[in-house]
């Protein structure tokens, strides 16, 4: 097992709705990474987190935000939920210095559902 | 054209087969390169790291040609247990994973 932990596991949101998922990274890690994963695709970084600071992001829209804790955890939020938004999603972390990133390592997602 | 493009498949090989997977990316700052794996439902699981020089992890070997923008993998004696979609990924933005959509593979007996 990596380390990481994602809650909740499964999510079921109806259309404009809004929703926060969460992760607790590999103890020791300083950087977490979003993706989403639509069924039959690969995950699309969706943005990164590094000491608190958004360190790169993605082709998604604003309404798709999120935050790093002290402690490294992090919360993805996402606003005004559309059919689309249904997918996996995943964080990983990693540790890195500010430079490149390092290996990633993947928690268990969550299965978020619009209907 | 997508930054990291794979053949879907599926795969369909016996027990015991050699069964060799390709991938192509198209940025050529990419930095860093993986394989990884990802079982139906479950998360992408790091299989390996792949290096220029070639690299080998016990049945599993990856290859990387910079020149080309190529990355193989290699699965040698495939169990039955190797049954999983295999997820290529380049880092290219020092930042960002870019995955490819995923190769499954169905190992039979």
């Amino acid at each position: 097992e990596t380390g990481v932990t994602q809650s909740p596991t499964h999510l079921i949101k109806t259309r404009g709705q809004q929703v926060t998922l969460r992760c607790s990274s590999q103890s020791g890690h300083n950087t977490v990474s979003w993706y989403q994963q639509a069924l039959g695709q690969g995950p699309q970084f969706i943005f990164q987190y590094y000491r608190e600071e958004e360190n790169g992001r993605g082709n998604f829209p604003p309404r798709f935000s999120g935050l790093q804790f002290p402690n490294y955890s992090s919360e993805l939020n996402v606003n005004a939920l559309e059919l689309d938004d249904s997918a996996l999603y995943l964080c990983a972390s990693s540790l890195a210095g500010g430079g490149d990133t390092d290996t990633q390592y993947f928690g268990p997602g969550t299965r978020l559902t619009v209907l | 054209r997508k930054e990291v493009e794979q053949d879907p498949g599926p795969f369909n090989v016996p027990e015991g087969a050699t069964v060799a997977f390709n991938c192509t990316y198209s940025n050529s700052a990419s930095q860093s390169f993986f394989w990884y794996r990802q079982d139906c439902r479950k998360e992408p699981k790091l299989l390996m790291s792949v290096y220029s020089s070639g690299n080998e992890d016990g049945r599993f070997t990856a290859q990387l040609n910079r020149a080309s923008q190529y990355i193989s993998l290699l699965i040698r004696d495939s169990k039955l247990s190797d049954s999983a979609t295999y997820l290529c990924v380049v880092n290219t933005a020092r930042r960002a994973l870019t995955f490819g959509s995923g190769t499954r593979l169905q190992v039979q007996p």
